[in-house]
């Protein structure tokens, strides 16, 4: 079955580290999207990628990098310039320029202590 | 800049009765398109439906229906007949249509829980 997969489901880092959580997707999607979800906010878009070695920052994108190298995976890094990482992190992809429908990942529940 | 709000944080509702869950919308572009996510609480997105700012009819897929009012610049979710899977968070979203290229913006949810 296609889809995306995000791993792991759940982090734990100490502070000052750099994690990086993986997003892979079989659905032969263009475009893939990392938000971060926080209670209360809902959704917040971090970074953006239309098509391999391309990307786009999202409205948090400071202390976040992406990578694009190939078309199935997605990674995101939490650096240590993030001051507030600990979150719920959600991978999506969807098919091009004007599809409307995003498919999700599980999600990553990432902690910093 | 597009914007989604909902202002119902929390809603109850019983087996069996339908819920309206609020989504109000702001934007200048001209086309978009409107959609409804649910996320239980294992966390995945699972889409809904969806409506286009042109489209004639209000969407509908099984026991959710969209009350789309343009004018309003409203695109509420209604449940029919709710059961007590339907219990999660509720997200509204829109997506700018006409050109280049847009993303998803998300409201801050609607928490719904089914009673027995």
């Amino acid at each position: 079955d296609g889809g995306i997969t995000q791993s792991p489901k759940y982090l734990f880092r100490k502070e000052g580290q750099n994690v990086t959580l993986s997003c892979e997707q079989n659905l032969n999607h263009d475009a893939m999207y990392w938000y971060r979800q926080d209670p209360g906010q809902g959704l917040r878009l971090i970074y953006y990628s239309q098509i391999v070695n391309d990307f786009q920052k999202g409205d948090i994108a400071e202390g976040y990098s992406v990578s694009r190298e190939k078309k199935e995976s997605f990674p995101l890094t939490v650096t240590s310039a993030q001051k507030n990482p600990t979150a719920f992190y959600l991978c999506a992809s969807s098919e091009g320029q004007r599809s409307y429908g995003y498919t999700f990942g599980s999600g990553t529940r990432l902690t910093v202590v | 800049a597009q914007k989604i709000t909902q202002t119902q944080p929390g809603m109850f509702v019983q087996e069996k009765e339908a819920v309206t869950l609020d989504c109000t919308y702001d934007t200048s572009d001209p086309s978009y398109g409107l959609f409804w996510y649910k996320q239980p609480s294992s966390g995945e997105m699972i889409f809904l439906i969806y409506q286009g700012s042109y489209d004639q009819q209000n969407a509908t897929e099984g026991r959710y229906s969209l009350n789309f009012q343009k004018a309003r610049k409203s695109a509420n979710l209604v449940i029919s007949a709710s059961q007590l899977g339907d219990s999660a968070m509720y997200f509204c979203a829109m997506r700018p249509m006409n050109s280049g290229y847009s993303t998803l913006t998300f409201g801050k949810g609607t928490m719904l829980l089914v009673s027995p």
